[in-house]
């Protein structure tokens, strides 16, 4: 039932390990998102892609990397953690690349680095 | 470019007082204009949202309404619940944008 889905909904992990967080939408929709919260709760576009396609790559690190098996889905690996990674970071989708339309946002994915 | 303002929070009110959050937008053409809530451990949600100007959006007894003249989007409730303590972000869509800007949010703190 549930729209957006992520997991896992909390990851505690050390500094330099590798870990990603997994996005699935069944919406039908056609492009996802990778959006980070910080602490006072701004949040910032990271990625987007349209059938699974790139279409949005913010001044990210080169140790995040997105990943689109289909247009359901939308990973987020990320290399080498830093402290400064700790977030919380949500996956969105729409139905269309357009700022005009309505994003449905997962519960949330909240990282912890040590 | 485009760019969502709105007013820092927190807003601590106590129950059944009238919210005001005031938000103002500078885009390219016509924007859509939303407003997004968040509660506590979750993810965001669309509260409201219109499309063109005089506009009204409106949910679970919030409204907002598009003003052209004075390029805002306030969202008001005139009686607040503690279940309504929660994030909101206000956020504006135009054709010169893929995805909309979101505002950094006004955290309301609603007290019983």
């Amino acid at each position: 039932d549930t729209a957006v889905s992520q997991t896992p909904k909390y990851l505690v992990t050390q500094m330099g390990n590798d870990k990603s967080i997994k996005c699935e939408q069944n919406l039908g929709h056609d492009t996802m998102y990778w959006y980070k919260q910080d602490s006072k709760k701004f949040l910032k576009i990271m990625f987007s892609y349209n059938n699974k396609e790139l279409i949005i790559n913010e001044t990210v690190p080169n140790r995040f990397s997105p990943k689109s098996p289909d247009k359901a889905h939308l990973n987020l690996h990320i290399n080498s953690l830093e402290l400064g990674d700790s977030a919380v970071y949500f996956c969105a989708s729409s139905q269309a690349t357009s700022s005009y339309n309505e994003q449905f946002f997962g519960p949330g994915t909240r990282l912890t680095v040590l | 470019g485009n760019s969502v303002t709105q007013m820092e929070g927190p807003v601590t009110l106590s129950e059944e007082a009238f919210l005001t959050i005031n938000c103002t937008y500078t885009a390219t053409g016509y924007p859509s204009l939303f407003w997004y809530v968040q509660y506590p451990g979750e993810g965001l949600q669309l509260l409201l949202k219109a499309t063109k100007a005089d506009d009204k959006g409106s949910n679970k007894g919030f409204e907002a309404t598009y003003r052209k003249e004075t390029t805002s989007f306030h969202l008001e409730k005139g009686s607040v619940q503690v279940s309504d303590s929660a994030v909101y972000f206000c956020a504006g869509g135009s054709g010169g944008s893929y995805i909309p800007t979101f505002g950094r949010g006004t955290s309301l703190i609603v007290h019983p």
